[in-house]
């Protein structure tokens, strides 16, 4: 039973280069969440998805972070221009919301390097 | 706002020593409560859910309670081995926004052979 895939699992980019980051969530789940995770600030919620549709983008840091889900098996976390503060490692989690469980289960991550 | 806090911040327990991580949160409305296991450079591995509703859950070694109206929960781990080492976060839902989790900064755990 595949778990949540991201890809790719490390990034060296350099600063002003356009960086995509890929997910796919467990099938059957409904929701998929992207995270980011630094040392100084933790885990931060970035954006949610219910049924392909954003609920709560608020966490995006600004607009050159951009989200979708195109469908329900796919989704990419985009960041134009990348600079050197956006380096961390970002999660990319799925639950569903059959019997109210909402467990959420995460992805191994994309460690994020922009030089 | 929903504060999640996890004290400590660190431990360090011999092997086969039971541990009890705490986990304490501002607002008692919660939905669910949710423990995470994080190993470096790894993601996040869910533990355990304890629903609203509940008063504990369990899972092998590993038994979470929760206790709402002081805003707490606890995660027991029973005779602990070298690779439970790791930090172990806990999350709840926030008020405001369905399926956003608010997470403690965690417990990191070492336990000595």
């Amino acid at each position: 039973d595949a778990g949540v895939i991201q890809s790719p699992r490390h990034e060296v980019t350099e600063m002003g280069q356009e960086v995509t980051l890929r997910c796919k969530p467990i099938s059957g789940h409904d929701y998929l969440f992207w995270y980011r995770q630094t040392m100084m600030r933790g885990l931060e919620l970035l954006i949610y998805f219910n049924n392909n549709v954003p609920i709560d983008d608020s966490g995006m840091p600004e607009d050159r972070f951009s989200a979708k889900m195109p469908n329900a098996s796919f989704s990419t976390l985009k960041i134009q221009p990348s600079e050197p503060r956006d380096s961390a490692v970002y999660f990319c989690a799925s639950s569903r919301t059959s019997g109210g469980a909402w467990e959420q289960f995460f992805g191994p991550g994309t460690r994020l390097t922009v030089l | 706002k929903q504060e999640v806090t996890q004290i400590p911040a660190a431990l360090s327990v011999p092997e086969g020593e039971n541990l009890v991580l705490n986990c304490s949160f501002t607002d008692s409305a919660i939905y669910n409560l949710q423990w995470f296991r994080q190993d470096p450079g790894k993601g996040l591995t869910s533990l355990l859910l304890i629903q609203s509703s509940q008063r504990e859950q369990t899972s092998g070694r590993l038994n979470a309670s929760l206790d709402k109206s002081s805003g707490r929960s606890t995660l027991y781990i029973a005779a602990s081995q070298p690779g439970d080492s790791a930090t172990y976060l806990c999350a709840v839902p926030t008020l405001d926004s369905w399926g956003k989790l608010q997470f403690g900064a965690g417990t990191q755990v070492v336990v000595t052979p």
